[in-house]
């Protein structure tokens, strides 16, 4: 099992454009979330996925948007980026929901130019 | 709301000597903490978990519902500790909330 596995690993990106990231869960787990690390700072939570719906969402514009496939694997979409948005995308997967203890993929690392 | 404070940003010691990793919290009910740990060129990975109140590497974590706290804590310090470390809160079936991290720098 390769675990948590994210694509791409790094991007970049003009201000104005669209991006989309890629997550696979790891095997058995159904539910991931996603989340933002800026340079210097923890995770921030962005929202999470279970069931193929969005059950929760953190403080993030309507710009960050995702979908949650089938066979659990799950899509990151950003409109309109900004500067600010440059980060690294963490995403996590865990089994049943958020109770579960979350497994973290390597990241994919957005520059926005 | 929740949050979590890690007031150091970097700690160092010599190995060999004790270690403590701060942690403090904010949360109105009955938080579930973590400790996450990033060695260099690893992915974040979790280190303990409250309700398991195990040792994990030597480390140990309780938690303080009066001072609400859960400081990560090792008497002897291994060069192999050094990384970087979050605490993270959860509850009420939210998801993780993550401090802002403290480098551990255990020198030789």
């Amino acid at each position: 099992d390769a675990g948590v596995t994210q694509s791409p690993t790094h991007l970049i990106k003009t201000r104005g454009q669209q991006v989309t990231l890629r997550c696979s869960p790891k095997s058995g787990h159904d539910t991931v979330s996603w989340y933002q690390q800026a340079l210097g700072q923890g995770p921030q939570f962005i929202f999470q996925y279970y069931e193929e719906e969005e059950r929760q969402r953190g403080n993030f514009p309507d710009r960050f948007s995702g979908h949650q496939f089938p066979n659990y694997s799950s899509e990151l979409n950003v409109n309109a980026l900004l500067l600010g948005d440059s980060a690294l995308y963490l995403c996590a997967s865990s089994w049943g929901g958020s109770e579960g203890t979350q497994y973290f993929g390597p990241g994919t690392r957005l520059t926005v130019l | 709301a929740q949050r979590v404070t890690q007031p150091e940003k970097l700690l160092s010691v010599f190995k060999g000597a004790p270690v403590e990793l701060k942690c403090n919290y904010s949360y109105s009910g009955s938080p579930e903490l973590f400790w996450y740990v990033q060695y260099s060129r690893q992915r974040l990975q979790l280190l303990l978990r409250h309700i398991s109140r195990e040792s994990i590497k030597g480390f140990t974590a309780d938690l303080n519902k009066g001072e609400t706290s859960f400081h990560l804590k090792k008497p002897f310090a291994q060069e192999e500790d050094s990384a970087m470390y979050y605490c993270a809160l959860t509850g009420g079936r939210r998801a993780l909330t993550f401090g802002s991290g403290t480098r551990l720098q255990v020198q030789p």
